[in-house]
């Protein structure tokens, strides 16, 4: 079956450092690829996207590019900010379907 | 336009008392789903449906039942709440399968 793997967390790092969350994924023919941010006591918000191999999605400062070759789409960020904390999840839906899988979620903290 | 909303945003019930949650959609979107979300587990998918009229189950079904008379409405059912069933509830929505879904601001839901 459809599956997401990402790293464990929680990550903490400092303001301005680089970001990396790793996601892989395990899924017959070709899924969307999605990343979700979800802040403190709140719903989860759509940061990015990539529909197909080597697609970019990009938002507020964070990248993922579609890897068909290894199967990850990785989240990254040159210079977080303390705003940026939140728990991060990786999700995918196979072609034609709106049901989401999604990985455990990587809570990051950012220290000022 | 008002995206997702789900009522109430609290509710804490004894086992075996049953409710309703509630969620609707201003957007006209064809696609909505239920998700649980728990510790260490992600989201995971309860019930989903295509279109008025149509309903179906996801990964994690039991003790949930849904219907969906309205393009805007899909309540989600607990007949018979059990410990099991705390969690924090989202519900979703999606107008194209690329789309990956508007979240709501979540249930969270304790049975005692």
């Amino acid at each position: 079956g459809n599956s997401v793997t990402q790293m464990e967390g929680p990550v903490t790092l400092s303001e301005e450092a680089f970001l990396t969350i790793n996601c892989t994924y395990t899924a017959t023919g070709y899924p969307s690829l999605f990343w979700y941010v979800q802040y403190p006591g709140e719903g989860l918000q759509l940061l990015l996207k990539a529909t197909k191999a080597d697609d970019k999605g990009s938002n507020k400062g964070f990248e993922a590019t579609y890897r068909k070759e290894t199967t990850s789409f990785h989240l990254e960020k040159g210079s977080v900010q303390v705003s940026d904390s939140a728990v991060y999840f990786c999700a995918l839906t196979k072609g034609g379907s709106e049901k989401l899988v999604f990985g455990k979620g990587t809570k990051l903290t950012v220290n000022p | 336009n008002a995206g997702v909303t789900q009522t109430p945003k609290f509710q804490v019930l004894k086992t075996g008392q049953s409710m309703t949650l509630q969620c609707a959609q201003d957007m006209n979107h064809e696609y909505m789903s239920w998700y649980r979300q728990d510790p260490g587990m992600g989201l995971r998918l309860i019930h989903y449906s295509v279109g008025a009229g149509i309903t179906d189950q996801g990964e994690v079904p039991n003790g949930y039942n849904v219907s969906r008379s309205t393009t805007e409405d899909f309540p989600l059912r607990l007949l018979s709440a059990a410990p099991s069933q705390t969690s924090v509830y989202f519900c979703a929505s999606s107008y194209s399968t690329e789309g990956g879904g508007v979240f709501g601001p979540g249930t969270r839901l304790t049975v005692l």
